[in-house]
């Protein structure tokens, strides 16, 4: 069974600067990594998604995330973070299979400091 | 294409009775998830159907049902409410399985229940 951590449960950058979002995951095969986005009342949406090849993968509004299968991580940076980027971000691992499901890390919180 | 709709989006019930939600998908996905999502346990995946048919299940009580229709729109019920059922109900849809594709996140449903 696959399982996803993501350590820090609230983060805060000022605006300008750069972030990453760590996420480890637990998983047998090769996963099918995501991340998603919630901002206040809203839904998920997705930034990215890793399933295989290039292990830099670059997403929506700027961001980018990358697979270290030895590390087994896949973390989101964002080279400059703008005020619009405060909301909830979620890691996610899936897996191939009629039987597979996808599992959601707590998620980390993300301010900006102006 | 029209998002991921959920209806109604928010619900006041009360301990006891039950309560139906609904989520239509976007036009021609076949999978649609639900997940709860409280600040306690964070995002929890409750069950997927595909073609009608329920193909994972998350570990909830047999209070939480669900059942999808011949044109992949879902409903999810929960009877005998309790406190602790009080939640954002996400649904998501995908055009394959959850675990290896991307997924579109409806508003959500906040259920109160009193």
């Amino acid at each position: 069974a696959q399982s996803v951590t993501q350590p820090d449960i609230h983060i805060t950058v000022s605006e300008g600067a750069s972030l990453e979002l760590r996420c480890n995951y637990s998983y047998g095969a090769t996963p099918y990594l995501f991340w998603y986005v919630q901002s206040p009342g809203q839904g998920l949406q997705l930034l990215l998604k890793y399933f295989s090849g290039d292990t830099l993968v670059q997403g929506i509004k700027g961001f980018e995330a990358e697979f270290k299968r030895s590390q087994s991580s896949f973390n989101l940076r964002k080279p400059s973070v703008h005020w619009s980027d405060a909301a909830e971000y979620f890691c996610a691992v899936g897996a191939m299979g009629v039987a597979s499901k996808i599992i959601f890390g707590s998620g980390t919180r993300l301010s900006i400091r102006p | 294409k029209a998002g991921v709709t959920q209806t109604p989006r928010y619900l006041i019930k009360t301990r006891g009775q039950q309560v139906t939600l609904s989520c239509s998908p976007i036009s021609g996905h076949r999978s649609v998830s639900w997940y709860q999502q409280t600040p306690g346990q964070g995002l929890q995946f409750l069950f997927e159907y595909f073609s009608e048919t329920q193909r994972n299940k998350g570990n909830f009580p047999g209070r939480f049902s669900g059942r999808q229709f011949s044109n992949s729109r879902s409903e999810m019920n929960v009877s005998t409410l309790e406190l602790g059922d009080s939640a954002l109900y996400l649904c998501a849809s995908s055009s394959g399985l959850a675990g290896t594709y991307e997924q579109y996140f409806g508003p959500g449903t906040r259920l109160t229940v009193t």
